[in-house]
C-alpha cells in the first residue's frame, strides 16, 4: 500500500465522452504529479501542482485539464479524448523541498482506452 | 537533449543474478532513483543515490558513478516475484525527474 490511490483503475471512453481521473494522497504530501505512461517509452511528466498551485504545465494539450482543490486530492478531466490518448495515467506525490530526496509515491495508475 | 539509456528486456533464471545497466546523459545531475513497477501496480522505489558507489539492500545493490554517467541494479538470488519493470530516473539541475523507458525483466523457473 503506497498512500496514493487513484479512480477509477479502467477507464473505456468514446472520443466525444467527458470523464474524469482521481487522485487522493494519505501521506501528508504537498506536491502531487500527473504522468503518462505508454508502452515502452519513457514515462512523461504532465502537470505539477506545489501547495495546490500549478507549476508544470508540459506542453499538455487542452484536452486534459488538471484541477487541484487541496493538496491530498488531484483531479484529470478529460474531454474529446484521441485514440492516441490511451495510456496508464499515474498518479504521484512528494514532500516539496528544495535539494531534499523528496521520493515520489506513486498510485496504481488509470488505465485508459480511448476507441 | 537530456536522455536515460535501459535495457528494452532482460531474461534470467530463477536464483541467478542479472545486472540491469542505465546511462544517462543530463543537464547536471541530482540524484538518481531506480524504481520497480509490477504489471498493472504503482512504481515503488528500490533506491536513490546522490553520491558515487555501491548501496546494499538485501538481495539488492545499485552502484553509481556520476563521472561515467552510469548506474546500475543488481538483483541477487533471483525469485519469480522479481519479474517486473525496473525505471531508472535522473534528477537534473533543475530538479526535474527524467526517466528511462524502464527494463522489462523476466525471470524463468
Amino acid at each position: 500500500e503506497t498512500g496514493v490511490t487513484q479512480t477509477p483503475r479502467h477507464l473505456v471512453m468514446g472520443m466525444t465522452n467527458k470523464k474524469s481521473l482521481k487522485c487522493e494522497q494519505h501521506l501528508g504530501h504537498n506536491a502531487m504529479y500527473w504522468y503518462k505512461q505508454s508502452a515502452k517509452k519513457p514515462l512523461e511528466l504532465m502537470f505539477v501542482y506545489n501547495f495546490k498551485e500549478q507549476t508544470e504545465n508540459n506542453s499538455v494539450p487542452s484536452r486534459f485539464s488538471p484541477e487541484c482543490p487541496n493538496s491530498s486530492h488531484l483531479f484529470l478531466h478529460l474531454h474529446t479524448l484521441q485514440p492516441e490518448d490511451s495510456a496508464l495515467y499515474l498518479c504521484a506525490s512528494s514532500q516539496a523541498s528544495s535539494g531534499g530526496v523528496e521520493t515520489q509515491y506513486f498510485g496504481p495508475g488509470t488505465r485508459l482506452l480511448v476507441l | 537533449g537530456q536522455n536515460i539509456d535501459q535495457p528494452t528486456e532482460m531474461t534470467a533464471t530463477e536464483g541467478a543474478i542479472v545486472q540491469i545497466n542505465c546511462t544517462y546523459q543530463t543537464s547536471g545531475f541530482n540524484g538518481l532513483f531506480w524504481y520497480q513497477q509490477h504489471a498493472g501496480e504503482a512504481p515503488t522505489c528500490l533506491s536513490y543515490h546522490v553520491l558515487d558507489g555501491l548501496e546494499e539492500k538485501g538481495r539488492f545493490s545499485s552502484f553509481l558513478s556520476r563521472s561515467k554517467g552510469y548506474s546500475y541494479l543488481l538483483l541477487k538470488e533471483l525469485q519469480m516475484k522479481d519479474s517486473a519493470s525496473y525505471l531508472c530516473a535522473v534528477r537534473d539541475s533543475n530538479y526535474q525527474l527524467i526517466w528511462g523507458a524502464g527494463t522489462k525483466l523476466i525471470i524463468k523457473p
